[in-house]
């Protein structure tokens, strides 16, 4: 059973469109995030959401709109996209550090998403 | 803000040799994490450090943590084709884990 699972696995779209990526995760735990990795390999948290409330977000445009309609699902929707969001979008999740737990990420295997 | 810087950005090792990365933090860690990517694939969970001092291995990697919790080793002993990859230290800064700051990375290429 996949443990964070993302759909679409590529997406490639034109510039100006809006797109949707969906996360799902089946580990019961409470936080999930969406990283971005652009071409250089650098990995950078956009979003974290906490029991479906926003807890972080990383100075990102408002052409991304996350939303989690309850705590196992995180999706990012993407307005209006650019050249610049080509990139792979990773979901993760964790659980709160303490009581033997690591408060590891659990990575989905991204979503490359490709403007043109 | 952390910061993590990686050194170095890549590395071509011959398959039985040594080598090591390295983690570095603008900041005090109170937790850091080495991650694994597999080319085109996500990332998979190596281990994490918490504890100045602290060691921990798994199979032929080792990880270490000095002693003022801002740097970070990984080790990895007789290298096989199959730890090639990326390499990435994340940066637990708030002790809750709940925003992880990656490190640039490392890409490993293992020679036959």
């Amino acid at each position: 059973d996949t443990a964070v699972s993302q759909t679409p696995k590529y997406l490639v779209t034109q510039m100006g469109n809006d797109k949707s990526i969906k996360c799902e995760q089946n580990l019961g735990h409470d936080t999930m995030y969406w990283y971005k990795q652009d071409s250089k390999k650098f990995l950078k948290i956009m979003f974290s959401y906490n029991n479906k409330e926003l807890i972080i977000n990383e100075t990102v445009p408002n052409r991304f709109s996350p939303k989690s309609p309850d705590k196992a699902h995180l999706n990012l929707h993407i307005n209006s996209l650019e050249l610049g969001d080509s990139a792979v979008y990773f979901c993760a999740s964790s659980q709160v550090p303490g009581q033997g737990l690591t408060g590891e990420l659990f990575f989905g295997e991204g979503s490359r998403l490709t403007v043109l | 803000s952390q910061e993590l810087e990686q050194s170095p950005q890549s590395l071509i090792v011959q398959e039985g040799k040594n080598l090591t990365i390295n983690c570095t933090s603008s900041k005090t860690l109170y937790g850091l994490y080495w991650y694994k990517q597999k080319y085109g694939e996500g990332l998979i969970f190596l281990m994490m450090l918490q504890k100045g001092g602290e060691e921990k291995s798994h199979e032929k990697i080792t990880a270490k943590l000095d002693e003022k919790k801002q740097q970070s080793s990984l080790h990895i002993t007789a290298s096989q084709p199959s730890h090639a990859g990326i390499y990435l230290c994340g940066a637990d800064g708030t002790g809750t884990a709940s925003k992880l700051t990656f490190g640039t990375g490392t890409r490993l290429q293992v020679t036959l």
